[in-house]
């Protein structure tokens, strides 16, 4: 059965305190997988497409990489609006999207 | 370049009447899709909408219908509203079919009493 685990389910950091978010999964025929953001009371924001292993995605404080079994979300220097919680989902061979729980980030000053 | 927008943004029900939920995507987007969101269950897809066709449903009740017009705007339909139907329903839109960039509206938030 597709699945995606997203750990931990919250992180609390200091900023400036750099750290990695995990979205495992198992999936049959992966098509792609995505990170998104969300803030409170908000739709999902679409951060980044990762299609293959080895691949690596940047914007800003963010830097996502993906293998075959998992994907990091490493957050570097992050300040307080970096807090939300990021959501993983990866897409299988019959183009559906199958979501993660969410990790929720906080930042504190 | 407007975003997905969502209407109404907040609305109260009670047990055993419908509500319609609408939504715009962006100019150029023909892929709309609904989500419903909870805190226990987390983002479940409803369905997919593609050149008014239903693309792909998800496992919810009979109750949750959808349609698309020809201008690519979109209407859910909830009808014998439950409890549990309490939720946020977010909408989605793309470019093409079975895309997973995603680009959200900021939701309808249905509380049923």
């Amino acid at each position: 059965e597709d699945q995606v685990t997203q750990s931990p389910e919250a992180l609390r950091l200091q900023e400036g305190e750099s750290s990695s978010l995990n979205c495992s999964y198992t999936v049959s025929g992966l098509r792609g997988l995505f990170w998104y953001r969300q803030d409170p009371g908000k739709g999902p924001e679409f951060l980044f497409t990762l299609y293959s292993a080895g691949e690596e995605k940047e914007k800003e404080r963010l830097k996502a990489t993906l293998t075959k079994k998992e994907s990091f979300l490493h957050i570097t220097a992050p300040k307080p609006e970096d807090s939300a919680t990021y959501l993983c989902a990866v897409q299988d061979s019959n183009y559906q999207l199958i979501w993660g729980a969410g990790t929720k980030l906080i930042i504190k000053p | 370049k407007a975003g997905v927008t969502q209407t109404p943004r907040y609305l109260i029900k009670t047990r055993g009447q419908q509500v319609t939920l609408s939504c715009s995507p962006i100019s150029g987007h023909r892929s709309v899709s609904w989500y419903q969101q909870t805190p226990g269950q987390g983002l479940q897809f409803l369905f997919e909408y593609f050149s008014e066709t239903q693309r792909n449903k998800g496992n919810f009740p009979g109750r949750f219908s959808g349609r698309q017009f020809s201008n690519s705007r979109s209407e859910m339909n909830v009808s014998t509203l439950e409890l549990g139907d309490s939720a946020l329903y977010l909408c989605a839109s793309s470019l093409d079919s079975g895309s997973g960039e995603l680009f959200f509206g900021e939701g309808s938030r249905l509380t049923v009493l």
